[in-house]
């Protein structure tokens, strides 16, 4: 069985300061990591994927994530956000066969001007 | 601009109506998908198909009857809909080639609201 929990339900930070979105995740096997992003009135758009090899993954939109096994997390960051990256945000795992993709509920990140 | 396109973007039907909600990608993608979402929730699957066959329905009643009539197409016939069944449907399109690791590709989706 696979799941993604999304610590954080709302973050609201400052225009220009940096920005956590915290998902960890548990399978008991190996793992495909996403996170997308939902503006309003919108579809899910990809941000970045964790597939294999290096565990920094560098996404759209200035966006970054860490695979960490140990901890068995996937955070993403952004070093300094812009009000336009006020959205939803989802973190998505993939272990379970034939795109059977686990959301977790999903992060609003506020960008305060 | 998405490369999968939903309509119509919005649709209100009573509870006896018939309506139907399409889909469409032009990607070459061999698996399409129909999510349901609630507000404030993550999207729930409900239909997947792959190289045009049902693959994967996640016990959905039967008012919601999927169709696949080819590789670009996706239809989501509605009837005898529910007022609990008002959410945004979206669409969905990926690849087959690697089934964990090809992401999904969404259309902005279609708001309905069951009167």
């Amino acid at each position: 069985a696979q799941s993604v929990t999304q610590l954080d339900s709302q973050v609201p930070v400052f225009e220009e300061a940096p920005v956590e979105l915290r998902c960890n995740y548990s399978s008991s096997v190996s793992v495909y990591l996403f996170w997308y992003v939902q503006y309003p009135n919108q579809g899910l758009q990809l941000l970045l994927k964790y597939l294999s090899g290096s565990t920094l993954v560098k996404g759209i939109n200035g966006f970054e994530a860490e695979f960490n096994k140990s901890q068995t997390s996937f955070h993403l960051r952004k070093p300094s956000v812009h009000i336009s990256d006020t959205a939803e945000y989802f973190c998505a795992v993939n272990s379970g066969g034939y795109q059977k993709v686990t959301f977790g509920i999903g992060t609003k990140l506020q960008v305060i001007p | 601009d998405t490369e999968v396109t939903q309509t119509p973007k919005h649709l209100v039907m009573g509870m006896t109506n018939k309506k139907s909600l399409k889909c469409e990608q032009h990607m070459g993608h061999r698996a399409m998908y129909w999510y349901k979402q609630k507000a404030k929730k993550p999207p729930e699957l409900m239909f997947v198909y792959s190289y045009e066959k049902l693959s994967i329905n996640e016990s959905v009643p039967s008012r919601f009857s999927p169709e696949c009539p080819n590789s670009s197409l996706l239809n989501l016939h509605l009837h005898a809909l529910q007022p609990e069944d008002s959410a945004l449907y979206l669409c969905a399109s990926s690849q087959v080639g690697d089934k964990f690791s090809s992401p999904l590709h969404f259309g902005n989706g279609t708001r309905l609201t069951v009167t």
